[in-house]
């Protein structure tokens, strides 16, 4: 059964970058079917997706996080890990890591994507 | 302000049905056949339930199920069970490489 762990600090100040790994176990983080992805969630309020990496290194983010974003792999590890620089109050939220299913599909140009597999998640806050 | 609009709350008595919608545009929901949803229950991660509009995963009770129509994508879930109490999320796949979700519906069994 694929676990996903999340690790890191639980409070982070403003200004500063918050640094999250994600250890993978029973699955190879090499497997060139899945990217591998970070999602958020605000106290008390929905999903947001942050961005994914492929074991190839391959990157792609959301548009409104990218300038602050880097999701990055370690494939000797088996883990991957979010850097999310001058963070906020704002970025305050537990944050999930996911396996991300993702299958180009050339008759539609577009890809079906869906997160199957999540860590336990974990909370982080953004203050001083 | 989430890209994909979902009521904030649904509900229904056990063994009956309800449909919970997810309202976007022509360069998501309605672009696309590429609508999931999840569904969470309090303290925990998200559940994958539905993909690509209406496939289940394996382990997924028939109870659940999908559909799309134009820009919006709705979940039905029948036979209403206690356990079913949860938020619920869908999520599409967005023009120009992005992934986008709802703002999430609170289903509660009466």
């Amino acid at each position: 059964q694929l676990r996903l762990q999340e690790s890191g600090p639980g409070l982070v100040k403003p200004s500063e970058t918050l640094s999250l790994t994600c250890t993978v176990s029973s699955d190879s983080i090499s497997n060139s079917n899945y990217y591998w992805g970070w999602i958020r969630q605000p106290p008390g309020k929905g999903l947001e997706w942050i961005g994914s990496v492929h074991y190839s290194e391959s990157t792609y983010y959301n548009p409104s996080l990218k300038s602050r974003v880097t999701v990055s792999v370690d494939t000797s590890k088996n883990q991957f890990s979010l850097k999310l620089s001058s963070v906020t109050a704002a970025d305050t939220a537990v944050y999930y890591c996911a396996r991300h299913d993702r299958t180009y599909y050339f008759d539609s140009g577009a890809y079906s994507e869906y997160f199957q597999h999540w860590g336990q998640g974990t909370p982080v806050t953004v203050s001083s | 302000q989430s890209a994909l609009t979902q009521p904030p709350s649904a509900s229904g008595s056990p063994g009956q049905s309800v449909t919970i919608s997810c309202t976007g545009t022509s360069s998501d929901v309605g672009g696309y056949n590429y609508v999931s949803w999840y569904q969470q229950h309090p303290g925990k991660a998200p559940k994958l339930i539905i993909y690509e509009v209406s496939k289940r995963p394996s382990g997924v009770p028939d109870r659940f199920s999908g559909s799309k129509s134009g820009n919006t994508a709705s979940l039905t879930v029948s036979g209403l069970q206690a356990e079913d109490e949860a938020d619920y999320y869908c999520s599409s796949y967005a023009a120009s490489n992005n992934l986008v979700f709802g703002g999430g519906t609170k289903l509660t069994v009466l």
